[in-house]
């Protein structure tokens, strides 16, 4: 089992819409969690970081962090074209490095 | 804030080389600066871990006398790719931690792109 699972994808949402992407880690002492983009020939950006159950919203992102059911998502509202990329999901114990997912490729449509 | 710069952002190099990554935190001390590496198409893979003023940890397979990492100062750490190969060519990306960062947020540089001919 992978510590951080994530579906490959694509995941294709039409422009405007509700791009959903989910994140399943295995080790329930992880800590952080965090939401990065992933252009391609590019370095990983920050989206979101989250620490506590619950909902999370910056602009048009919200992550949301089920510790008891080892579950993080991140939804993006109003989905652009410039959001296609690939989201990777990343988790830690306090400390030390980040354990990534295999990243979801998201491909929004004009 | 919490910007990290790489240089170069990429090089190609003659296989037998060695090649020298360097990885600086611009605003921000970073106490700890991890490299990763990336295979097109896979997710990033940690290589190791660098703390200021100490020695490397490095990940299961990755040979420490191949990819001698240096974090002499909480600015700057810097990854030589020894004796270079072609199947060492990647996208090599470093990042950082430390004070004056959110805790835990890990911040990328660019990356470098190496390709060995």
């Amino acid at each position: 089992q992978k510590e951080v699972e994530q579906n490959s994808g694509p995941l294709s949402v039409p422009e405007g819409a509700i791009a959903s992407l989910n994140c399943t880690y295995s080790d329930r002492g992880s800590q952080s969690f965090f939401w990065y983009r992933q252009y391609s020939g590019k370095s990983p950006e920050l989206i979101m970081s989250i620490y506590s159950n619950g909902d999370k919203e910056d602009g048009r992102f919200t992550a949301q962090l089920n510790k008891a059911s080892q579950y993080v998502s991140l939804l993006i509202r109003d989905s652009q074209p410039s959001d296609s990329a690939t989201y990777l999901c990343a988790v830690n114990r306090r400390r030390r490095a980040l354990t990534f997912g295999s990243g979801t490729r998201l491909q929004v449509q004009p | 804030g919490a910007v990290v710069s790489q240089h170069p952002s990429w090089v190609i190099c003659k296989s037998g080389t060695s090649v020298k990554i360097e990885c600086r935190s611009l605003d921000f001390q970073a106490t700890t600066m991890f490299w990763y590496r990336q295979f097109p198409k896979q997710s990033l893979m940690l290589m190791a871990t660098s703390n200021e003023g100490s020695k490397a940890t490095y990940e299961q397979g990755v040979e420490k006398d191949k990819f001698l990492i240096n974090h002499a100062s909480l600015t700057l750490s810097t990854l030589t790719v020894t004796s270079a190969h072609p199947e060492d060519s990647s996208f090599y990306i470093c990042s950082a931690r430390g004070a004056g960062t959110t805790t835990d947020t890990q911040y990328f540089g660019p990356g470098t792109r190496l390709t060995v001919l």
